[in-house]
């Protein structure tokens, strides 16, 4: 799988929009771009997936940078449950086995 | 409600003495699949199956064995632990390997071998 650079660690203010950014310059046209997070003492969550355009779900949006470079992930407003690690992780499109690789993801801390 | 449940998940015991952590998950899904997760390393995964009866290593499974006999199971198997697997286990399934589901996560078992 290519490789995503994502900050170390981010932070915000309850009810406050956040943005999470992914590197991913060596992204190929078959590679879709899926976020999850993972909150403490807990397994990691879906929030969302995209290929080229921006996605929106009830979790979050996507918005993916036209050369398909980076994206980031948005959290209209922020709470202090959404306080967890994001990884940002590329998939080949079609058959991949299923497996995601995880990379060190960015650590939100979310402020009351 | 939709949920990948492992059991135990809590466990300390010492090496050499075999160990199984269940995996059950009520979705109906045919791909499912074990991760370690330890500091630094991130997730990797161990093996995973496709389908019933059908296993494959992942990038980790030295000291592991899996069986897939029903689709709903997929137990990890600790033949003789060792400290070095020490870690957080997860276990985690989506519809089919492949596309682009969602794969769902348990809520992990931690493991300590002494």
């Amino acid at each position: 799988d290519a490789k995503t650079t994502q900050p170390n660690s981010m932070e915000s203010n309850e009810e406050e929009p956040v943005h999470l950014p992914c590197n991913h310059s060596t992204i190929s046209g078959t590679d879709y771009i899926h976020w999850y997070r993972q909150l403490p003492s807990q397994g990691p969550e879906y929030v969302i997936h995209g290929l080229t355009s921006n996605v929106n779900n009830r979790m979050a949006s996507l918005a993916i940078a036209e050369d398909r470079k980076s994206s980031t992930l948005i959290l209209h407003r922020a709470t202090l449950r959404d306080a967890a690690v994001y990884y940002c992780i590329l998939r080949v499109g079609g058959t991949s086995y299923g497996k995601l690789t995880f990379g060190q993801g960015t650590i939100l801390t979310v402020h009351p | 409600e939709a949920q990948v449940t492992q059991n135990p998940r809590y466990l300390i015991t010492v090496t050499g003495k075999k160990l199984t952590v269940t995996c059950s998950q009520n979705m109906n899904h045919e791909y499912m699949s074990w991760y370690r997760q330890d500091p630094g390393l991130g997730l990797r995964q161990i093996y995973y199956s496709m389908n019933v009866e059908v296993t494959d290593k992942g990038d980790v499974p030295e000291g592991y064995k899996v069986s897939r006999k029903e689709k709903r199971n997929f137990p990890l198997i600790l033949e003789s632990p060792s400290p070095n697997q020490t870690s957080l286990y997860f276990c985690a399934s989506r519809r089919s390997s492949e596309g682009n589901q969602p794969q769902h996560f348990g809520d992990g078992t931690r493991l300590s071998i002494l």
